[in-house]
């Protein structure tokens, strides 16, 4: 149980193109999911904090004109990095709150490598 | 804002023997403290986590250990095995299900 999936697992893109990446809770459902980028032997940074149904909520630094996130449903959210540039290289990674857990626990995807040229 | 520390950033240990990791937290509303264990390419994957009004957690060769009023947890992985070997990541809870993490430790068990 507690499966988060992400998709595409790797995307190579060039400059100036938008790509999008999903993330599904499989088998719960999650009100809360995060979005966290990692550079190479870093730790994880969350970037936002999204609800279903209403607007993310973004950390200090971290634009959401660029990084447009949308959580439509109880098991989906989508990331979109528009406008992709070289910096925006990196690991993303989702996590999905459990709706029916009594604590924090957060469940992580695989992670989507995604390459700017 | 929560700060949480990590150490050590690396730790070598022979196959069998024990690995203890450390954190502390800075703040004291914090009440929830996973574990997380990362290999290289993948996600985190949960592997522990601890409540504070619980001192210790253990599952099989993992345990965890919480001392609220030192604001510090650690991790104890006992009869290491090579395929321990990854980084982990330990991190506390600041409300609205958000986590701060530590800077993570790589732990490789030498065979």
């Amino acid at each position: 149980g507690a499966v988060v999936s992400q998709h595409p697992s790797r995307v190579i893109c060039k400059s100036g193109t938008s790509v999008k990446i999903e993330c599904r809770s499989l088998d719960f459902q999650a009100t809360t999911m995060f979005w966290y980028r990692q550079f190479p032997k870093k730790s994880l940074m969350l970037m936002a904090t999204s609800n279903e149904g209403s607007k993310a909520t973004y950390e200090q630094g971290v634009e959401k004109d660029k990084f447009l996130i949308n959580h439509a449903s109880l098991t989906l959210s989508t990331l979109t990095v528009t406008s992709a540039h070289p910096e925006d290289s990196s690991f993303y990674i989702c996590s999905a709150a459990p709706t029916s857990a009594s604590t924090d626990t957060q469940y992580f995807g695989p992670g989507t490598r995604l390459t700017v040229l | 804002g929560e700060n949480v520390e990590q150490h050590p950033s690396t730790l070598s240990v022979q196959e069998g023997d024990s690995a203890v990791i450390k954190c502390t937290y800075s703040d004291s509303a914090s009440n929830y403290f996973p574990w997380y264990k990362q290999e290289l390419g993948k996600g985190p994957q949960l592997i522990i986590d601890i409540r504070s009004n619980v001192g210790e957690k253990k599952d099989q060769r993992i345990a965890v250990t919480l001392n609220k009023t030192a604001k510090h947890f650690s991790l104890h992985i006992t009869e290491t095995q090579p395929e321990d070997s990854a980084v982990y990541f330990c991190a506390a809870n600041r409300g609205s299900y958000q986590l701060t993490f530590g800077k993570g430790t790589k732990l490789s068990v030498i065979p």
